[in-house]
């Protein structure tokens, strides 16, 4: 029983355009939401994250949306960036920091 | 702050074999969390600690799998009699655990085990 799904396995994207990443979550639970990217061969990196407080979590090019009631966030990149071409982990959080993951999507970003 | 630390980046094996690996959490982070990945799928939660506390274990975790914190510092995590399905990486990561319950994990670069 998966808690965090990411659907889309892969998203290509034209340099300089808006990537959308989504993510959708069944566990009430939890209140704290969490973008990783990854490269390979290396650990996850932390992006950007958002409380169950807030709907939307700015920081320069990236920009996490959460819809509660939908069980839904996503998070846009704009403009990408060819650097961006990594593998895009949603994880949440409830009662203690253990994060549960999706399975990634791997972004390309064309030049 | 040098970060999370995993040694070895590598490990081959052949089955039947122990094996053990080691992560250094960032200085003066209470709680350490092994993950473990397997291709295509997200990182999966084995367990954790908080200081040298063991205070969850995923079922992932089967009696052959023993993860230690001694002294509340760096952890190793020990796999007897290692089988293929084994195979896959290993993360580390570490929090603060000062009371802030939203906390974001720092992860080191894994253990990459491949047992034969």
């Amino acid at each position: 029983d998966q808690q965090v799904k990411q659907n889309s396995p892969s998203l290509s994207v034209q340099e300089g355009r808006i990537s959308i990443l989504n993510c959708d979550y069944t566990n009430s639970m939890f209140d704290y939401f969490l973008w990783y990217k990854k490269y390979p061969a290396e650990g996850p990196t932390f992006l950007i994250s958002i409380s169950s407080i807030k709907d939307k979590n700015e920081d320069g090019r990236f920009t996490v949306f959460l819809n509660k009631s939908a069980k839904h966030l996503s998070l846009h990149i704009v403009p990408s960036q060819p650097g961006d071409s990594a593998v895009y982990f949603c994880a949440a959080s409830g009662a203690n920091s253990k994060l549960t993951f999706g399975k990634g999507i791997t972004l390309s970003v064309r030049p | 702050d040098t970060g999370v630390s995993q040694d070895p980046r590598h490990k081959i094996t052949k089955r039947g074999q122990n094996v053990t690996f080691r992560c250094d959490p960032i200085s003066e982070h209470n709680r350490l969390y092994w993950y473990r990945q397997t291709l295509g799928q997200g990182p999966e939660f084995l367990t954790y600690f908080q200081n040298e506390a063991q205070l969850e274990k995923s079922r992932l975790l089967s009696d052959r799998f023993s993860a230690e914190r001694p002294k509340g510092s760096f952890s190793t995590l020990e796999i007897q009699r290692t089988e293929q399905g084994d195979s896959a990486m290993y993360l580390c990561a570490s929090s603060s655990g000062y009371g802030n319950l939203n906390e974001k994990l720092f992860f080191g670069s894994g253990t990459q085990l491949s047992v034969l």
